[in-house]
């Protein structure tokens, strides 16, 4: 079965750092893009960015470039999003989702990483 | 960046109907434009890609047409399972952006 396995609950202050992880398995996991995707409490869905794990370019949306980073260990079929000082605007749900090519959308997604940022 | 517009903002219909969806991007997208299906506390589910093509797995009564700027979904006959939130994204160039999202609620 192919699935996205995403790490657990966050509860964290503003100014601290973080990483998530989402872990591919059931297929190669150097054939597909992982993007992340925020959902902010009773809101919409927001491309946060991808990351080719074949060579690790990744892309970034402008709204979040320059506060996260994301990556990729191949060898253990892992990407990661990442900050290195959380905002209470930070606080959501986070997904990850794969696609294999542009044209055919995302067809896997994460249970999602709830991540709280509260003083 | 490619603005994705979706309307109306919420629908309510009941089993059986027949209800359209829209989505229009600011500039042409070909037909990279893909329709998701997400209920409340779970993750989203693709349900159609490219525009037009049915994910494996998915009901039948689901369809998408359109290319361009404007797209729209259809779902035949809406079962109870259908009430949920449809977003269209756009995967023609990046940032990889989705629309605002259609609530579909009981009438």
């Amino acid at each position: 079965e192919v699935q996205l396995v995403q790490s657990g609950a966050e509860v964290k202050k503003p100014g601290e750092s973080l990483r998530i992880s989402c872990k591919g398995s059931g297929y190669t996991f150097t054939n597909s893009w992982i993007n992340w995707v925020r959902q902010m409490p009773g809101k919409g869905l927001e491309w946060v960015g991808k990351i080719g794990p074949s060579d690790s370019y990744t892309n970034y949306s402008p709204s979040f470039q320059g506060h996260v980073t994301i990556s990729a260990d191949k060898s253990i079929s892992t990407a990661y999003l990442q900050w290195s000082s959380l905002k209470a605007s930070d606080t959501g749900m986070y997904y990850c989702a794969r696609h294999t090519t542009a044209s055919l959308g995302m067809d896997v997604w994460g249970q999602g990483t709830t991540v709280t940022v509260s003083s | 960046d490619i603005q994705m517009t979706q309307s109306p903002s919420s629908l309510s219909a009941s089993v059986g109907d027949r209800v359209t969806f829209a989505c229009r991007a600011s500039q042409t997208i070909s037909s990279y434009l893909h329709w998701y299906q997400q209920k409340p506390g779970k993750a989203p589910k693709l349900l159609i890609y490219a525009a037009s093509s049915l994910q494996s797995g998915v009901p039948s009564r689901f369809s998408g047409s359109g290319s361009g700027t404007d797209f729209t979904l259809t779902i035949s006959s809406l079962q109870p399972e259908d009430f949920a939130t449809y977003y269209c994204q756009q995967t023609y160039t990046t940032p990889h952006t989705f629309g605002q999202g259609t609530k579909l609620e009981i009438k």
